[in-house]
């Protein structure tokens, strides 16, 4: 079954350093989305993304963070400049011909911000 | 204020037992309410979508059910297994962005005792 796929797995990064997080959806996914989880807390939404643009960003998503989908395959989150409390598991998410689908989600990448 | 509740406490079961988990939300009108599954260290994976139209939809030994009017919907396992053991999440569209936006519950934990 296709999955979506999310590297690194682990990320640990200076505070005020740019890190980008990357993920390849599911090939024929049309909607992507990026989420993420502090330890023990709920699952949060960040953006969602669709036809090469940002169809909704939460308050969470500053001007510090953005997404591209650079080629066909990946879609990328950039934070610029790492704070401590980036700290987190940022979860990519795609689903396909409709909002109101399922969405695949791959298995997170941690960023530690020391 | 917008609310999504699940039980904060584990639920403890016996194997073989049905396993009921609830989900409540308030100053919300949403069009689907999803349920995950979350194991510890992975992403959220897919179970079930109901729409706002729908009162009941069942995956082999999984049935959710979805009452806009009380602004519930519960989550059951049949004949659970020690296999089932996870956090279930909840998650809805705020009915009104469009976006594919999901909040998600706080989850709630099962334990499925052999």
């Amino acid at each position: 079954e296709p999955e979506v796929t999310q590297t690194p797995s682990h990320q640990v990064t200076q505070m005020g350093q740019e890190v980008i997080l990357r993920c390849v959806p599911i090939s024929n996914h049309l909607y992507f989305y990026w989420y993420r989880q502090i330890l023990g807390q709920k699952v949060e939404f960040l953006v969602s993304f669709y036809n090469n643009e940002i169809s909704e960003k939460s308050e969470i998503f500053d001007d510090q963070f953005s997404v591209e989908r650079p080629d066909g395959s990946n879609f990328t989150l950039k934070i610029r400049s790492t704070k401590l409390e980036d700290s987190a598991m940022y979860f990519c998410a795609s689903s396909g011909q409709g909002v109101n689908q399922p969405q695949h989600f791959g298995d997170g990448t941690r960023l530690s911000i020391l | 204020s917008q609310k999504i509740e699940q039980n904060s406490e584990a639920l403890n079961i016996q194997e073989g037992k049905t396993a009921t988990l609830t989900c409540n939300y308030t100053n919300y009108s949403p069009a689907y309410l999803q349920w995950y599954r979350q194991d510890p260290g992975r992403g959220p994976v897919f179970l079930l979508l109901i729409r706002e139209n729908e009162k009941e939809k069942r995956k082999e030994r999984l049935k959710v059910t979805f009452d806009t009017t009380l602004k519930q919907s519960l989550f059951h396992i049949t004949a659970s297994q020690p296999a089932d053991s996870a956090t279930y999440l909840c998650a809805l569209d705020d009915g009104s962005s469009n976006t594919g936006k999901l909040i998600f519950g706080q989850g709630t934990t099962l334990q499925v005792k052999p």
